[in-house]
């Protein structure tokens, strides 16, 4: 158990939908980092929050948005749904926000658009 | 785009061998190299975080070396068990980038 949470574990949900994912980062940890697995992909690097503050995008796309509250929890909320968006989402989590500072995921949420 | 490859894309051995495993990156502006153990229905687990040329590092029976100039990383597993079966993965970050971009993956089985 590496201490990140993510709820939901499983979604299924219809296209142009919009869901929220959520993540609860390790005790001390101030960085999280969203990633996307799809089928046919290696992990994707979709975005990183430290502290509140957006950190870093990578290739998330513009349905997608994220935040990090203030208890430095996060939600990943994913709109117009469409098909290619099934995938396994996880959160992951560090002290620190270099790139160079281990990480740890969260067990993901499975997103299945019908 | 920064490509990593990882090498092979899959891999049996018997309970005991030793195996290793490549991971390629680009040479230029090098900022960190991780290692993951990703077992099926789990999620990607820190094995190792490298910064430096001819970084050695080592967790029990898996250790890992990296050539930051040649732009490759090594992973050795001595005396293979079964639990060792899982998928291993590198991640590369470049000094001008603040994520990582990670390579597919080389998957091992260990037969007992």
């Amino acid at each position: 158990d590496s201490g990140v949470t993510q709820t939901p574990k499983h979604l299924i949900t219809a296209t142009g939908q919009r869901v929220t994912l959520r993540c609860s980062p390790r005790s001390g940890d101030l960085s999280v980092y969203w990633y996307q697995q799809s089928l046919d992909q290696g992990l994707q690097f979709l975005i990183q929050y430290y502290n509140g503050e957006e950190r870093a995008k990578g290739n998330i796309l513009e349905r997608f948005s994220a935040q990090q509250f203030p208890d430095l929890h996060s939600e990943l909320n994913l709109s117009s749904l469409e098909l290619g968006d099934s995938a396994l989402y996880f959160c992951a989590s560090s002290v620190d926000p270099l790139p160079s500072d281990e990480q740890y995921f969260g067990p993901g949420t499975r997103l299945t658009v019908t | 785009i920064l490509n990593v490859e990882q090498s092979p894309q899959s891999l049996h051995v018997q309970e005991g061998d030793s195996t290793n495993f490549t991971c390629s990156f680009p040479s230029s502006n090098f900022y960190a190299l991780h290692w993951y153990r990703w077992e099926t229905a789990k999620s990607p687990e820190a094995l190792f975080v490298m910064t430096l040329n001819g970084d050695e590092k080592k967790k029990g029976r898996i250790s890992a070396t990296l050539n930051t100039k040649e732009g490759y990383s090594y992973l050795y597993i001595k005396g293979s068990q079964p639990e060792d079966s899982a998928t291993y993965l590198c991640a590369f970050s470049s000094g001008s980038a603040r994520q990582l971009t990670f390579g597919s993956g080389t998957q091992l089985t260990v037969l007992p």
